[in-house]
Formats: C-alpha cells, structure tokens, sequence
C-alpha cells in the first residue's frame, strides 16, 4: 500500500499522560499536514510541513502540541499532559511538491486518541 | 479561502443519481472549488475539483454555475458505499495552504 500510513490507529490513554503519533507520508510527497477532528466536525488544521521545516502553525496547536519532521519523511505528533478535550481523531495528510500538477491532499486512517 | 454553505444532510436512493449543492458566494476569480467526502472512520478523500467548466471524472461530475457563486456535485448511480459526509471546498490552485473543511453534508444512500 503506497498511501499515508498513521500509526497507531487508536490510542487510550489517562489524563496527564504524554502520547506521540507518526504518520508516513506518501513517498516523493515534500508537504505533511496534520489535521484534528472531534466528533460531527469537519478537520480542522494544526500544523504544515514542507520537507523539514514547519511553515504554519494554527492557534489549535497549543504549547503541549509538538511537531516534527526531521528527515522530511516521516512526521511525528506529541501531545504531552494530555486533557480530555484531547480527545479526538488527528488526520495526517500529504500532497506532492508544487509543479506537479497535482494540488489535492491524500488523508492517512487517522489516529483516534481517548483521553480517560 | 471563500466560505462555503451546505445542507447537514441529505438521503439518495440506491442507483438514483445523489445531488449535492454548495454555495460559495463570495470565491474569488481565482479560486477553485474541491470536492472531499470522509467515509466513517477512514480520512478524507479527494474527489474533484473544477474552477469554472463542469468536470467530470471516474467517481463523479461538478457542475460549476456561470457566476460561480455555487456548484453541484453529482454523484451519477449512488450505491451504499458512498454514504459519507460530503466537504465543499474553496481555495486557491497550487496553494500549498491547509484545507478548510466546513461541516459538510451527511449523504445517507439508502437500499
């Protein structure tokens, strides 16, 4: 399978825990985005990756929210003393470098995280 | 990236053809309007997209109006597989910029 892999799939974890997410990017795709859902909303936008530098941050993305793309590959999502208005599904996403043609983003399975 | 309006919901019968509506108002001349729809549990997926002649691919067609101002999507022989929420989306071609869903329409696609 050649799409955006997220792992893990789901996480439960208590309030005050820390958790890191990765997401696999589609291979030869420079732009990563992450994405948060909560339940009957639409994704909303926490950070833009372009190779290994961050360009955009969104408000959402708290002090507690770290995110990092150190090769340009892969990308990993932490949350650290989770809350449990953490709760939700965090969307990874990708798109090909521009020039191509190709403007849409590919959305990964989603990782949905359950703060007890 | 224009603001967009969409019903909460709407029911298809299975093999009839699913019209979906959006208005966006206020897009600018060079903004392009994206078509996404999220199956349960599983990450959104691209459709179509059209700046302002109808388009049309595999899995379905955009029917763009004159003035832009709203399109349909058409979904042309519904089956129950394409029960999902259904985003309308606005932006600008080549942007790198992030996706701004709204909340989009539940199609239910009924037997």
């Amino acid at each position: 399978d050649t799409g955006v892999s997220q792992d893990p799939r789901h996480k439960i974890t208590k309030r005050g825990q820390n958790v890191t997410f990765r997401c696999d990017p589609i291979s030869e795709h420079n732009r990563l985005y992450w994405y948060r859902q909560t339940l009957g909303q639409g994704p909303e936008f926490l950070t833009y990756f372009q190779n290994e530098a961050q360009l955009e941050k969104s408000r959402l993305l708290s002090d507690r929210f770290s995110a990092e793309r150190p090769k340009g590959s892969f990308s990993t999502l932490e949350i650290q003393r989770t809350e449990q208005g953490d709760s939700a599904m965090y969307l990874c996403a990708s798109s090909p470098p521009s020039g191509t043609g190709v403007n849409e983003q590919f959305f990964g399975p989603g990782t949905r995280l359950t703060v007890l | 990236d224009a603001k967009t309006t969409q019903p909460t919901s709407m029911d298809c019968a299975e093999g009839r053809a699913a019209n979906l509506p959006c208005n966006h108002s206020t897009i600018s001349g060079n903004e392009y309007v994206y078509w996404y729809r999220q199956i349960h549990s599983q990450g959104p997926q691209y459709i179509i997209h059209g700046l302002k002649n109808n388009e049309t691919n595999e899995m379905a067609s955009l029917i763009i109006t004159e003035d832009r101002k709203s399109s349909t999507l058409i979904l042309p022989h519904a089956t129950l597989r394409d029960t999902a929420v259904y985003y309308c989306i606005v932006r600008v071609a080549g942007s790198a910029r992030q996706l701004t869903f709204g909340s989009g329409t539940q199609l239910t696609v009924l037997p």
